[in-house]
């Protein structure tokens, strides 16, 4: 595809439910980041991931929440038994290269987001 | 504590006017300063960059002012147009490993 797609763009959940939001990258982009954005805030981090190993989790805000790439492509966020205060834009950003190094761009390709509101 | 302070929080500013948006950080070891501009309901889209070894850099009407001394930079944006109308975050990574985003700027162009 052109860009980074995310599904479902808008997802309404009862407190307690579990929820996943997927995220399909620029094809052949390595790296992948998924950020949570609450309203009228900037985006912040919450994993990593090159290809298919989690390299930095540090963002994750509970065990919770939990994160996949099995095979370096397609990537799921996944949140157990939501809770109120999960209610966000859930933004997946793909990058064309590894970004360790002195040659990277720093570009960020985002996808639309995903909009999960908790009830 | 946040990496990276953002100011203002909104800017309203009639058309042909300059937008100027400020940031600051603490992390001395950041090494790329990237400018994110998002519309409403859409992703953040990259608006233009700076390394810390480079002063300015400007690309159109968008200029990034760097000082590294003072440990701020800032978006100008010239001739601003109401199609510039959007919000713009500041952002900070070290190797590119996890960016550190400001919180927000939404600049409003007035025909």
């Amino acid at each position: 595809g052109a860009g980074v797609s995310q599904s479902p763009r808008y997802k309404v959940a009862k407190r307690g439910q579990d929820v996943a939001l997927r995220c399909d990258p620029i094809s052949g982009h390595v790296s992948l980041f998924w950020y949570q954005q609450a309203l009228g805030q900037g985006p912040e981090f919450l994993t990593y991931f090159q290809n298919e190993a989690q390299l930095d989790k540090s963002g994750l805000p509970s065990d919770r929440f939990f994160a996949e790439r099995p095979e370096g492509s397609v990537s799921t966020l996944k949140i157990q038994r939501t809770q109120q205060e999960d209610s966000a834009v859930y933004l997946c950003a793909s990058s064309p290269r590894y970004l360790a190094g002195t040659d990277y761009t720093g570009e960020l390709f985002f996808g639309e987001g995903s909009r999960l509101t908790v009830l | 504590q946040q990496q990276v302070k953002q100011s203002p929080q909104s800017l309203i500013v009639q058309k042909g006017g300059i937008s100027i948006i400020n940031c600051a950080y603490e992390n001395t070891a950041f090494d790329y300063f990237p400018w994110y501009q998002q519309f409403p309901g859409k992703g953040p889209a990259l608006l233009i960059a700076i390394r810390p070894d480079v002063s300015e850099k400007k690309e159109g009407r968008f200029t990034i002012s760097f000082n590294k001394s003072a440990k701020q930079f800032s978006l100008h944006i010239m001739d601003s147009q109401p199609g510039d109308s959007a919000t713009y975050f500041c952002a900070a990574t070290f190797l590119g490993n996890q960016f550190y985003f400001g919180t927000g700027t939404s600049l409003t162009v007035i025909p």
